[in-house]
Protein backbone atom coordinates (compact mmCIF):
# COMPACT_ATOMS: atom_id res chain seq x y z
CA UNK A 1 0.00 0.00 0.00
CA UNK A 2 1.68 3.26 -1.11
CA UNK A 3 2.42 5.56 1.92
CA UNK A 4 2.78 9.41 1.49
CA UNK A 5 3.54 9.91 5.90
CA UNK A 6 3.89 13.67 7.69
CA UNK A 7 6.17 14.04 10.68
CA UNK A 8 3.24 16.06 12.52
CA UNK A 9 -0.57 16.17 12.52
CA UNK A 10 -0.78 19.14 14.45
CA UNK A 11 1.43 21.57 15.30
CA UNK A 12 1.13 25.03 17.44
CA UNK A 13 4.42 27.31 16.79
CA UNK A 14 5.36 31.06 18.00
CA UNK A 15 5.85 33.90 15.73
CA UNK A 16 9.37 34.07 14.63
CA UNK A 17 9.86 30.42 15.47
CA UNK A 18 11.92 28.01 12.53
CA UNK A 19 9.61 25.21 11.76
CA UNK A 20 10.62 22.34 10.34
CA UNK A 21 7.55 20.39 8.43
CA UNK A 22 8.54 16.47 7.25
CA UNK A 23 7.58 14.56 4.30
CA UNK A 24 8.33 10.83 3.28
CA UNK A 25 6.87 8.65 1.04
CA UNK A 26 7.96 5.07 0.02
CA UNK A 27 6.60 4.91 -3.62
CA UNK A 28 10.23 5.74 -5.10
CA UNK A 29 8.56 9.24 -6.58
CA UNK A 30 10.47 11.61 -8.55
CA UNK A 31 8.14 14.54 -7.47
CA UNK A 32 7.24 15.46 -4.17
CA UNK A 33 5.25 18.66 -3.57
CA UNK A 34 3.86 20.84 -0.38
CA UNK A 35 0.64 22.55 -1.11
CA UNK A 36 -1.00 24.55 2.04
CA UNK A 37 -4.60 24.36 1.98
CA UNK A 38 -7.45 27.18 3.31
CA UNK A 39 -11.48 27.57 3.53
CA UNK A 40 -12.38 29.35 0.32
CA UNK A 41 -8.72 29.39 -1.27
CA UNK A 42 -8.53 25.41 -2.23
CA UNK A 43 -4.86 23.81 -2.78
CA UNK A 44 -1.95 26.60 -3.29
CA UNK A 45 1.25 25.12 -4.53
CA UNK A 46 3.97 26.40 -2.66
CA UNK A 47 6.96 24.54 -3.82
CA UNK A 48 7.56 21.08 -5.92
CA UNK A 49 10.92 18.97 -6.87
CA UNK A 50 11.40 16.57 -9.26
CA UNK A 51 14.51 15.14 -8.34
CA UNK A 52 17.20 15.21 -5.52
CA UNK A 53 18.00 18.67 -4.53
CA UNK A 54 15.59 19.81 -7.60
CA UNK A 55 13.37 22.66 -6.47
CA UNK A 56 10.97 24.65 -8.08
CA UNK A 57 8.59 27.63 -6.62
CA UNK A 58 5.01 27.69 -6.72
CA UNK A 59 2.53 30.18 -6.67
CA UNK A 60 3.01 31.00 -3.28
CA UNK A 61 6.94 30.55 -2.25
CA UNK A 62 7.27 33.62 0.02
CA UNK A 63 8.87 33.04 4.00
CA UNK A 64 9.03 29.54 2.78
CA UNK A 65 12.08 26.93 1.80
CA UNK A 66 12.57 23.30 0.80
CA UNK A 67 15.07 20.79 1.03
CA UNK A 68 15.22 17.63 -0.38
CA UNK A 69 18.78 16.10 0.04
CA UNK A 70 17.32 12.08 -0.58
CA UNK A 71 14.47 10.86 -2.85
CA UNK A 72 11.91 9.78 -0.08
CA UNK A 73 12.40 12.81 1.91
CA UNK A 74 10.95 16.38 1.42
CA UNK A 75 10.98 19.12 4.01
CA UNK A 76 9.32 22.40 3.84
CA UNK A 77 10.96 25.01 6.30
CA UNK A 78 9.52 28.06 7.67
CA UNK A 79 12.26 30.40 8.81
CA UNK A 80 10.83 32.68 10.32
CA UNK A 81 6.92 31.88 11.00
CA UNK A 82 4.01 34.50 11.59
CA UNK A 83 0.51 34.30 11.98
CA UNK A 84 -0.42 34.32 8.23
CA UNK A 85 1.24 30.93 8.13
CA UNK A 86 -1.66 28.96 9.82
CA UNK A 87 -2.76 26.86 8.09
CA UNK A 88 -3.19 23.30 6.78
CA UNK A 89 -0.33 22.07 4.98
CA UNK A 90 -0.46 18.69 2.61
CA UNK A 91 2.80 17.02 1.28
CA UNK A 92 2.44 14.92 -1.98
CA UNK A 93 4.47 12.77 -4.27
CA UNK A 94 3.45 11.36 -8.23
CA UNK A 95 5.76 9.39 -10.02
CA UNK A 96 7.03 10.44 -13.55
CA UNK A 97 4.36 9.23 -16.35
CA UNK A 98 1.87 12.29 -16.99
CA UNK A 99 -0.83 9.65 -15.42
CA UNK A 100 0.67 9.11 -12.55
CA UNK A 101 -1.59 9.13 -9.79
CA UNK A 102 -0.45 12.32 -6.73
CA UNK A 103 -0.17 10.73 -3.72
CA UNK A 104 -1.18 12.95 -0.84
CA UNK A 105 -0.08 13.00 3.28
CA UNK A 106 -2.74 13.16 5.93
CA UNK A 107 -1.79 16.69 6.32
CA UNK A 108 -0.04 18.96 9.04
CA UNK A 109 -2.46 21.79 10.89
CA UNK A 110 0.13 24.19 12.01
CA UNK A 111 -0.74 27.04 14.45
CA UNK A 112 1.45 30.48 14.77
CA UNK A 113 0.43 32.03 17.52
CA UNK B 1 -2.43 31.58 -16.09
CA UNK B 2 -4.79 28.87 -16.64
CA UNK B 3 -8.01 29.09 -13.78
CA UNK B 4 -10.35 26.40 -12.52
CA UNK B 5 -13.95 27.09 -11.49
CA UNK B 6 -15.69 24.50 -9.55
CA UNK B 7 -19.77 24.96 -10.20
CA UNK B 8 -20.35 26.01 -6.22
CA UNK B 9 -18.43 26.17 -3.00
CA UNK B 10 -21.52 23.35 -1.39
CA UNK B 11 -23.93 21.22 -3.14
CA UNK B 12 -27.01 19.52 -1.22
CA UNK B 13 -28.90 16.71 -2.85
CA UNK B 14 -30.93 13.73 -1.61
CA UNK B 15 -30.30 10.39 -0.67
CA UNK B 16 -30.26 8.25 -3.75
CA UNK B 17 -30.44 11.03 -6.68
CA UNK B 18 -27.83 11.23 -8.66
CA UNK B 19 -24.69 14.29 -7.94
CA UNK B 20 -23.09 16.64 -10.64
CA UNK B 21 -20.64 18.59 -10.01
CA UNK B 22 -18.58 21.02 -12.27
CA UNK B 23 -15.50 22.02 -13.52
CA UNK B 24 -14.76 24.45 -15.76
CA UNK B 25 -11.23 25.69 -17.07
CA UNK B 26 -10.13 28.61 -18.87
CA UNK B 27 -7.13 28.90 -21.96
CA UNK B 28 -5.76 25.91 -23.43
CA UNK B 29 -6.97 21.97 -22.60
CA UNK B 30 -5.04 19.95 -19.77
CA UNK B 31 -4.39 16.74 -21.41
CA UNK B 32 -5.10 15.17 -18.49
CA UNK B 33 -8.53 16.06 -16.20
CA UNK B 34 -8.11 14.01 -12.74
CA UNK B 35 -10.65 13.92 -9.87
CA UNK B 36 -10.47 13.41 -6.10
CA UNK B 37 -12.08 13.43 -2.71
CA UNK B 38 -11.25 15.27 0.14
CA UNK B 39 -12.80 14.28 3.79
CA UNK B 40 -12.14 16.84 6.77
CA UNK B 41 -9.10 17.23 7.88
CA UNK B 42 -7.21 14.43 5.59
CA UNK B 43 -5.28 14.63 2.40
CA UNK B 44 -6.70 14.27 -1.02
CA UNK B 45 -7.52 10.69 -2.70
CA UNK B 46 -6.98 10.06 -6.58
CA UNK B 47 -10.74 9.13 -8.21
CA UNK B 48 -10.43 9.52 -11.87
CA UNK B 49 -8.53 10.18 -14.67
CA UNK B 50 -10.04 10.81 -17.82
CA UNK B 51 -7.41 12.36 -20.78
CA UNK B 52 -8.43 14.74 -23.25
CA UNK B 53 -9.16 12.40 -26.32
CA UNK B 54 -11.79 10.57 -24.05
CA UNK B 55 -15.36 11.30 -23.88
CA UNK B 56 -16.26 9.60 -20.75
CA UNK B 57 -14.91 7.48 -17.93
CA UNK B 58 -16.86 5.09 -15.27
CA UNK B 59 -15.64 2.87 -12.52
CA UNK B 60 -18.32 1.95 -10.50
CA UNK B 61 -20.78 4.31 -9.55
CA UNK B 62 -18.81 7.43 -10.89
CA UNK B 63 -18.91 8.76 -14.10
CA UNK B 64 -16.69 11.51 -15.43
CA UNK B 65 -16.95 13.38 -18.98
CA UNK B 66 -14.72 15.70 -20.51
CA UNK B 67 -15.91 18.02 -23.19
CA UNK B 68 -12.53 20.38 -24.92
CA UNK B 69 -15.16 22.49 -26.61
CA UNK B 70 -16.95 23.72 -23.50
CA UNK B 71 -13.57 23.34 -21.65
CA UNK B 72 -15.70 21.57 -19.00
CA UNK B 73 -16.03 18.05 -16.96
CA UNK B 74 -18.70 17.11 -15.17
CA UNK B 75 -18.37 14.43 -12.65
CA UNK B 76 -21.46 12.65 -11.55
CA UNK B 77 -22.16 10.07 -8.57
CA UNK B 78 -25.19 7.88 -9.06
CA UNK B 79 -27.44 6.72 -6.43
CA UNK B 80 -25.95 8.50 -4.14
CA UNK B 81 -25.07 7.58 -0.64
CA UNK B 82 -24.79 9.83 2.84
CA UNK B 83 -21.53 8.21 2.72
CA UNK B 84 -20.49 10.01 -0.43
CA UNK B 85 -19.96 13.65 1.89
CA UNK B 86 -17.19 15.09 1.14
CA UNK B 87 -15.37 17.62 -0.83
CA UNK B 88 -14.35 16.95 -4.26
CA UNK B 89 -11.53 18.69 -6.34
CA UNK B 90 -10.90 18.46 -10.07
CA UNK B 91 -7.19 18.53 -11.14
CA UNK B 92 -6.06 19.34 -14.50
CA UNK B 93 -2.13 18.09 -15.42
CA UNK B 94 -0.49 18.98 -18.67
CA UNK B 95 2.17 16.44 -20.67
CA UNK B 96 4.79 18.94 -20.84
CA UNK B 97 4.82 19.93 -17.01
CA UNK B 98 4.82 18.34 -13.53
CA UNK B 99 2.33 19.96 -11.09
CA UNK B 100 -1.21 19.33 -11.45
CA UNK B 101 -3.70 22.22 -11.07
CA UNK B 102 -6.06 22.39 -8.53
CA UNK B 103 -9.77 23.77 -8.55
CA UNK B 104 -10.80 24.60 -5.21
CA UNK B 105 -13.22 22.41 -4.65
CA UNK B 106 -17.11 21.47 -4.46
CA UNK B 107 -18.46 20.01 -1.12
CA UNK B 108 -21.07 17.93 -1.35
CA UNK B 109 -23.69 16.74 0.91
CA UNK B 110 -26.19 13.58 0.71
CA UNK B 111 -28.71 13.87 3.09
CA UNK B 112 -30.79 10.38 3.99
Amino acid sequence: DVKVTQSSRYLVKRTGEKVFLECVQDMDHENMFWYRQDPGLGLRLIYFSYDVKMKEKGDIPEGYSVSREKKERFSLILESASTNQTSMYLCASRGQGNTDTQYFGPGTRLTVL
Amino acid sequence: SQKIEQNSEALNIQEGKTATLTCNYTNYSPAYLQWYRQDPGRGPVFLLLIRENEKEKRKERLKVTFDTTLKQSLFHITASQPADSATYLCALSYSSASKIIFGSGTRLSIRP
